[in-house]
């Protein structure tokens, strides 16, 4: 069974610029949720999807961030414009039920904005 | 907000056991988590606890007291490709992941 997956792996891109991530998530998962680890500190919650609608998007940063999941499959995080403290690494994870129980996490997108 | 304490970093030997603590004060508890995240790579399970008391799974223990808002994750029979991020992570009153900094931890010949 594949586990979550990310792309890119890695994104520079300059202030200003816009960039999209991607996760597909463990197949038959209906939630998914975004979080972020900035540099040296925790991962910290973004937002949660159930199917294609937001559940909660309470870890969102500011309204430069626009995270979608059209048909319930895979999922984008989009950064428009990116700013200098958007850098990090930006996790995916998956889960069959909403509740107690393991979060599959995927590799992260590492993004450094320059 | 969700206060998660673990420390920063860990050196232990080869073979020997190295025990990882975590506290936390968070509006609510649905249960505590261990993953283990090596350099980049995805974070993966570990244990979670829920009740009070001792998990174990081979050479990994996880141990909660709700009470005490404290949790061990006890590593034994340390290898190389132990040395890892371990990060503590609890559901506070929603489903929200909240974790700690991560415990860096370090196996030595």
């Amino acid at each position: 069974e594949a586990g979550v997956t990310q792309f890119p792996s890695h994104s520079v891109i300059e202030k200003g610029q816009t960039v999209t991530l991607r996760c597909d998530p463990i197949s038959g998962h209906d939630n998914l949720y975004w979080y972020r680890r900035v540099m040296g500190k925790e991962i910290k919650f973004l937002l949660h999807f159930v199917k294609e609608s937001k559940q909660d998007e309470s870890g969102m940063p500011n309204n430069r961030f626009l995270a979608e999941r059209t048909g319930g499959t895979y999922s984008t995080l989009k950064v428009q414009p990116a700013e200098l403290e958007d850098s990090g690494v930006y996790f995916c994870a998956s889960s069959q039920a909403h509740g107690p129980g393991e979060q599959f996490f995927g590799p992260g997108t590492r993004l450094t904005v320059l | 907000g969700q206060n998660i304490d673990q420390p920063t970093e860990m050196t232990a030997t080869e073979g020997a056991i190295v025990q990882i603590n975590c506290t936390y004060q968070t509006s609510g508890f649905n249960g505590l988590f261990w993953y283990q995240q090596h350099a980049g790579e995805a974070p993966t399970f570990l244990s979670y606890n829920v009740l009070d008391g001792l998990e174990e799974k081979g050479r990994f223990s996880s141990f909660l007291s709700r009470s005490k808002g404290y949790s061990y994750l006890l590593l034994k029979e340390l290898q190389m490709k132990d040395s890892a991020s371990y990060l503590c992570a609890v559901f506070p009153n929603d489903y929200k992941l909240s974790f700690g900094a991560g415990t860096t931890v370090t196996v030595r010949a």
